[in-house]
């Protein structure tokens, strides 16, 4: 009953060697989101999807982009990964609210890169 | 800027014992704040929110505006609350906390 899920779980890219992550649901949420968490911290907003409109945070660098082809699916693009990018990335949807329930986030259960 | 901070790192505390994991916030508007768990080798997910002010799993949050503090408390601590506790604050988008491991002991 996986309701967001992230493939692959653990990704290993060389340095400078494009790398693609994928998330995709089954929750029909029209928002998506992906987040990067490096150990020890917090995770951090990179961009979000509302339907196909894309909102990209300020400091979120270029290096990254993402695509959704579709409600299901959505993927992180590192054209170039550093070795700062090594880190766990989660995808999450919207649930939206309605009169009887609030809005909410469902994550998936992550992405960890490892950047050699 | 919204501003999250959860100045415990790591929280050890026996079963039994009272439990608080500290969160203060920095807005200067009315955001909503959530409390996020995360249990071993599991996704994260949505514990409670101020603003339905409910218990869950015998946890509570007060927000305290004054204070800018929304601590989660809970009576006696079980074996299974072992995990990561992350709060947010969500205007327009959800900033985290660094978040706080929380660990149970016998």
């Amino acid at each position: 009953d996986a309701m967001v899920i992230q493939n692959p779980r653990y990704q290993v890219t060389q340095f400078g060697k494009p790398v693609t992550l994928s998330c995709s649901q089954t929750l029909n949420h029209n928002v998506m989101y992906w987040y990067q968490q490096k150990s020890s911290q917090a995770p951090k907003l990179l961009f979000h999807y509302y339907d196909k409109d894309f909102n990209n945070e300020a400091d979120t660098p270029d290096n990254f982009q993402s695509r959704r082809p579709n409600t299901s699916f959505c993927f992180l693009d590192i054209r170039s990964p550093g070795l700062g990018d090594a880190a766990m990335y989660l995808c999450a949807t919207l649930r939206p609210g309605t009169l009887s329930s609030y809005n909410e986030q469902f994550f998936g259960p992550g992405t960890r890169l490892t950047v050699l | 800027a919204q501003r999250v901070t959860q100045p415990e790192k790591l929280l050890s505390v026996f079963k039994g014992a009272p439990v608080e994991l500290k969160c203060n916030y920095s807005y200067s508007g009315s955001p909503e704040l959530f409390w996020y768990v995360q249990y071993s080798r599991q996704r994260l997910q949505l514990l409670l929110r101020h603003i339905s002010r409910e218990s869950i799993k015998g946890f509570t949050a007060d927000l305290n505006k004054g204070e800018t503090s929304f601590h989660l408390k809970k009576p006696f601590a079980q074996e299974e609350d072992s995990a990561m506790y992350y709060c947010a604050l969500r205007w327009g988008k959800l900033t985290f906390g660094t978040g706080t491991q929380l660990k149970v002991e016998l």
